[in-house]
């Protein structure tokens, strides 16, 4: 079963405007990864969060952690039409040191210029 | 700057042929793993290796196999091809931490089993 589920699936939205994706987890987790695809490419890392922590910010990325919630949030601010593309959460578990990465759905973000 | 190199891009299969995908990474990272992409299932883990000699089933292994003889390489190997195994398939690779850390992508390979 899925760690993470993404939410909403869909978001359509215009340049200049904020985009806000939600991600829920099931168990307790290392950390939270969040990834971007662009259409028909492989998946290339935005942010890292660590459970320990409970914002992170990189350059218009913010992204939120409420353990007590197992949840997650990405906000893209001042979209662009580039920003377009699937984005996904991904929590990384597992007692080991390497861990174990497990992704969710994605949301698929469009932005309209 | 070659990252996560796979090969092929595209690969049309008859059912019960087999097949081996290729994965090469020139970042010297220990940890790499193989997903598969459905429509609406995210990512799902079939196997992945903590280092040369040493792998391990993820989410999804069944039909596929794997080995690890260098750090670089790490194939995947299709023994009897089913509709179902129908997907992309990407590598990736973790410096150390493995999935503690961001993993590195390749650019994927779409398989059509037919």
């Amino acid at each position: 079963s899925q760690q993470g589920e993404e939410d909403p699936q869909a978001l359509s939205i215009q340049e200049g405007e904020n985009a806000t994706m939600n991600c829920s987890y099931k168990t307790s987790i290392n950390n939270l990864q969040w990834y971007r695809q662009n259409s028909g490419r492989g998946l290339v890392h935005l942010i890292l969060i660590r459970s320990n922590e409970r914002e992170k910010h990189s350059g218009r990325l913010r992204v939120t952690l409420d353990t007590s919630k197992k949840s997650s949030s990405l906000l893209i601010t001042a979209s662009r039409a580039a920003d377009t593309a699937s984005y996904f959460c991904a929590t990384s578990t597992g007692g080991t040191s390497y861990g174990k990465l497990t992704f969710g759905q994605g949301t698929i973000l469009t932005v309209h210029p | 700057n070659a990252g996560v190199t796979q090969t092929p891009k595209f690969q049309v299969l008859k059912t019960g042929q087999s097949m081996t995908l290729q994965c090469a990474q020139d970042m010297n990272h220990e940890y790499m793993s193989w997903y598969r992409q459905d429509p609406g299932m995210g990512l799902r883990l079939i196997h992945y290796s903590v280092g040369a000699g040493i792998t391990d089933q993820g989410e999804v292994p069944n039909g596929y196999n794997v080995s690890r003889s260098t750090t670089e390489d790490f194939p995947l190997r299709l023994l009897s091809a089913a509709p179902s195994q129908t997907s992309v398939y990407f590598c990736a690779s973790s410096p150390p931490g493995g999935a503690r850390t961001e993993a590195f992508f390749g650019q994927g390979t779409r398989l059509t089993v037919v």
